[in-house]
């Protein structure tokens, strides 16, 4: 069973500033992977599939790259609306679908 | 628009079962899977399992397996998720998810309900 691993555990920005975010896999899942933003009580947020592809009405500031086991969430710019957490998830067809731990984005 | 409206919130005991609700507005059920995952207080999300609508054949992870069933109603655009045996363990937000492509098992969760609570507790 394939493990993500999202680091940091914790990233603190101020507005206007670049997130990194990164998913690490245990084995590869090819392109077959996917990021929601989740805020605070609300349900997540599909904003990338296939590791690069934008959901619809997904902002430009939002990108993913990688293949393979490493993967990479940027956001260009930080808006303040844009503090949440941030799940990676595989997404090859196929149970069992694991999502990653989690990296919060907080206002510094 | 997509719509996912979820059932309220819930306080079991353990032993007990719960059925949560999803009712969907504005796509043709029967032509999108519907997902159920559960996030646990301060945790992440774990997939339970999907269900294809038309037909209602499911697919269920295998850590709950032979205890929880997902149903759905045509009729009423409405699926359900009935969890049995309940313990404190299960004590989490309950999610219901639609998927992102007509009649195609991408594993990626577009549209979302709003989320049930569920308390396990004696």
């Amino acid at each position: 069973e394939v493990v993500l691993t999202q680091s940091p555990g914790t990233l603190s920005l101020s507005p206007g500033e670049r997130a990194t975010l990164s998913c690490r896999a245990s084995q590869s899942v090819g392109s077959d992977l996917a990021w929601y933003q989740q805020k605070l009580g609300q349900a997540p947020r599909l904003l990338i599939y296939d590791a690069s592809n934008r959901a619809t009405g997904i902002p430009a500031r939002f990108r993913g790259s990688g293949s393979g086991t490493d993967f990479t969430l940027i956001i260009s710019t930080v808006e303040p609306e844009d503090f949440a957490v941030y799940y990676c998830q595989q997404h090859n067809n196929r149970p069992p679908i694991i999502f990653g731990q989690g990296t919060r984005l907080d206002i510094k | 628009q997509v719509q996912v409206v979820q059932s309220g919130a819930e306080v079991k005991k353990p032993g007990a079962s719960v059925k949560v609700s999803c009712k969907t507005f504005g796509y043709s059920f029967t032509s999108y899977y519907i997902h159920w995952l559960r996030q646990a207080p301060g945790q992440g999300l774990e997939w339970m399992g999907l269900i294809i609508p038309n037909g209602g054949s499911t697919s269920y992870a295998q850590k709950f397996q032979g205890r929880v069933t997902m149903t759905s109603d045509t009729s009423t655009s409405t699926v359900y998720m009935e969890l049995y045996s309940l313990r404190s363990e299960d004590t989490a937000v309950y999610y219901c998810a639609r998927e992102r492509r007509l009649r195609h098992f991408d594993y990626l969760f577009a549209f979302w309900g709003q989320g049930t609570p569920v308390t396990v507790s004696s």
